[in-house]
């Protein structure tokens, strides 16, 4: 069984550019949400993906989108970065309906905006 | 809004001391609740959840939790610490839903250190 994965692992950019971080979902996993972890914060739900569509946001602007693909894979493109956006993202993966409502997370990307 | 406060932020405990972490969350529903773990450099595992039925659940490594309704509360507990248990402890709670998907409130971690 293959484990969430992330790529890249750690990022550079610079304030007002754009930003795409790639998830693959656990094997039999249909849901993918992303949170941020800031330093010395819990992480933070961005927003969850089911089927392709949105599923549940978070109080994260606009500029923070994402997408599902039919393999469940995921992406989230933040624009116009903000030194703020400094952070840790995970991404989740798990089965809608399952009974266990458990989430798997990934090991992260670090990005660092300057 | 839903929120979950984790109050102690740092914690530092020698080896075989107990240990409690506690976990409090505002929401007057039925929740689902869990204890993750992040050891150093690596990404967040689940050590317990609680859905229903017995509020003391037991999890991986001899970890334990005792959810108490009443005091909005699902503390984290194990009796005797050992050093490998160094790491940062996140509750989190989730609005419970019949079926589908949800999302996680956490808190904002606490930092375990054990000395050997």
């Amino acid at each position: 069984e293959t484990g969430v994965t992330q790529s890249p692992t750690h990022l550079i950019k610079t304030r007002g550019q754009q930003v795409t971080l790639r998830c693959s979902s656990q094997s039999g996993h249909n849901t993918v949400s992303w949170y941020q972890q800031a330093l010395g914060q819990g992480p933070q739900f961005i927003f969850q993906y089911y089927r392709e569509e949105e599923n549940g946001r978070g109080n994260f602007p606009p500029r923070f989108s994402g997408l599902q693909f039919p393999n469940y894979s995921s992406e989230l493109n933040v624009n116009a970065l903000e030194l703020d956006d400094s952070a840790l993202y995970l991404c989740a993966s798990s089965s809608a309906g399952a009974s266990s409502y458990e989430q798997y997370f990934g090991p992260g990307t670090r990005l660092t905006v300057t | 809004a839903q929120s979950v406060s984790q109050h102690n932020h740092h914690v530092i405990l020698s080896e075989a001391a107990s240990l409690e972490l506690g976990c409090n969350y505002s929401y007057g529903g039925t929740v689902n609740l869990f204890w993750y773990v992040q050891y150093p450099g690596q990404h967040l595992q689940l050590l317990l959840k609680y859905f229903s039925g017995d509020p003391l659940v037991k999890g991986i490594k001899g970890f334990e939790a005792e959810f108490i309704k009443s005091k909005f509360s699902f503390n984290l507990r194990k009796p005797s610490v050992q050093w490998s248990d160094t790491a940062e402890y996140f509750c989190a709670v989730t609005p419970f839903k019949a079926s589908g998907t949800y999302k996680y409130i956490f808190g904002t971690g606490t930092r375990l250190k054990v000395l050997a």
